[in-house]
């Protein structure tokens, strides 16, 4: 079946580290997202991305870096710059043209603090 | 500046019917988007608006006005199960989809 899958579900990091959370679709969608959204909140829009080798900041870029070097696969960073970084983050896609396309969804990484 | 505001939690009855409104100010505007959203799951999509009026699909509908910038998803004949948290969002030029804070609905019985 086609989908997004997100990796881990659940992930745990130390103060200073850096954690790679990965996200693959075999949807062949060109257009690729990473939210994040806190406890009784939206989501917030961290980085989006069009097109392989190509990708634009959302509204909360600072801390996070992403990489869109196969058309599948859109892995976000959590850098140590990110000094609240526990929260649940969601992967989505869509076909870029198709504007009345809905987004689908990963399940979700819930990334907490040691 | 962009902005997508709802109110952030609703009461409703069983059976009864509620609506939940969201207005926007985007950069761009290529359509709006409801999803359904249970705690700790990944949202669920509900229904697409690009044109003003109105669509419906089973108990659900939604309503967009371009020129003033709203839209309202109406769910009739409530159920439980419709105890959830919906997030209107909205898709601005290149395929930037940006997400209100979301609405909680709270069934009784």
């Amino acid at each position: 079946d086609g989908g997004i899958t997100q990796s881990p579900k659940y992930l745990f990091r130390k103060e200073g580290q850096n954690v790679t959370l990965s996200c693959e679709q075999n949807l062949n969608h060109d257009a690729m997202y990473w939210y994040r959204q806190d406890p009784g909140q939206g989501l917030r829009l961290i980085y989006y991305s069009q097109i392989v080798n190509d990708f634009q900041k959302g509204d909360i870029a600072e801390g996070y870096s992403v990489s869109r070097e196969k058309k599948e696969s859109f892995p976000l960073t959590v850098t140590s710059a990110q000094k609240n970084p526990t929260a649940f983050y969601l992967c989505a896609s869509s076909p870029e043209g198709t504007v009345n396309q809905p987004q689908h969804f990963g399940d979700g990484t819930r990334l907490s603090i040691l | 500046g962009q902005n997508i505001d709802q109110p952030t939690e609703m009461t409703a009855t069983e059976g009864a019917i509620v609506q939940i409104n969201c207005t926007y100010q985007t950069s761009g505007f290529n359509g709006l988007f409801w999803y359904q959203q249970h705690a700790g799951e990944a949202p669920t999509f509900l229904s697409y608006n690009v044109l003003d009026g109105l669509e419906e699909k089973g108990r659900f509908s939604s309503f967009l006005s371009r020129s003033k910038g709203y839209s309202y998803l109406l769910l009739k004949e409530l159920q439980m199960k419709d105890s959830a948290s919906y997030l209107c969002a909205v898709r601005e030029r290149d395929d930037k989809i940006i997400f209100g804070k979301g609405t909680r609905l709270h069934i009784l019985p």
